[in-house]
């Protein structure tokens, strides 16, 4: 079965500390992607990448930058981390297939805490 | 930006029941999928139904797609305890190329079944 692994299922970080979440693929698949989820606001997009060393901005990028130096792992990086980041944070790959198919395969999310 | 929107937010029903959720978006779009989530997990592909399908099944799921009316709706059938998650629409409505495509998320609808 397809897995997407997340790194850490809970991290609690120091604000202005530089944190990394990882995410890890064995699928193969093409696109990944990563999420911020907030209650009240849903999943928003923050980056994107179709390709390695490939990376687009979502809908939220600010404070958050990617890192994708091999197809099955994308970084997810805080660099200076801050309360407002708090959140739980989703991963999903994506295989690219003819017709638009194939739906996200998520991780399990890592909740982050800021103090 | 938030492109579904789920109905209605919270919905508790005895276990055997039928749940329907409604989802409603903005814009045209490619195709609409249903992904679950178990508290504080990662989001599961549940369906995904193409912009010129009215109605999928999987199950004791089944999916109708209206575009004139841009809404789209699930329904469980034979409600389990099991079931008991948030139910979140997805839509796709990117313009990029052939299999990469970006999803915008709804909100979710929280979904209790009383054993």
């Amino acid at each position: 079965d397809v897995k997407v692994t997340q790194s850490s299922r809970y991290l609690v970080k120091r604000t202005g500390e530089k944190v990394f979440l990882e995410c890890v693929q064995d699928m193969d698949h093409e696109n990944m992607f990563w999420y911020r989820q907030d209650p009240g606001l849903g999943l928003r997009l923050i980056y994107f990448s179709y390709d390695v060393k490939m990376k687009e901005k979502g809908d939220i990028p600010e404070g958050y930058s990617v890192s994708r130096e091999k197809k099955e792992r994308f970084s997810l990086i805080l660099e200076s981390a801050s309360t407002n980041q708090t959140s739980m944070y989703l991963c999903a790959a994506q295989l690219v297939g003819r017709g638009r198919d194939y739906g996200y395969t998520f991780g399990s999310g890592t909740r982050l805490t800021v103090v | 930006s938030q492109q579904g929107e789920e109905d209605p937010q919270a919905l508790s029903i005895q276990e055997g029941e039928n749940a329907t959720m409604n989802c409603s978006y903005k814009t045209s779009i490619n195709n609409l999928q249903w992904y679950r989530q178990n508290s504080g997990r990662g989001l599961v592909h549940l369906i995904l139904i193409r912009s010129n399908e009215r109605e999928k099944h999987s199950g004791r799921l089944r999916v109708t797609l209206d575009t004139s009316k841009k809404s789209s709706s699930l329904l469980i059938t034979a409600s389990r305890a099991a079931d008991t998650a948030s139910y979140f629409c997805a839509t796709d409505a990117s313009l990029s190329g052939a299999g990469s495509y970006q999803l915008t998320f709804g909100k979710g609808t929280k979904l209790s079944v009383i054993p």
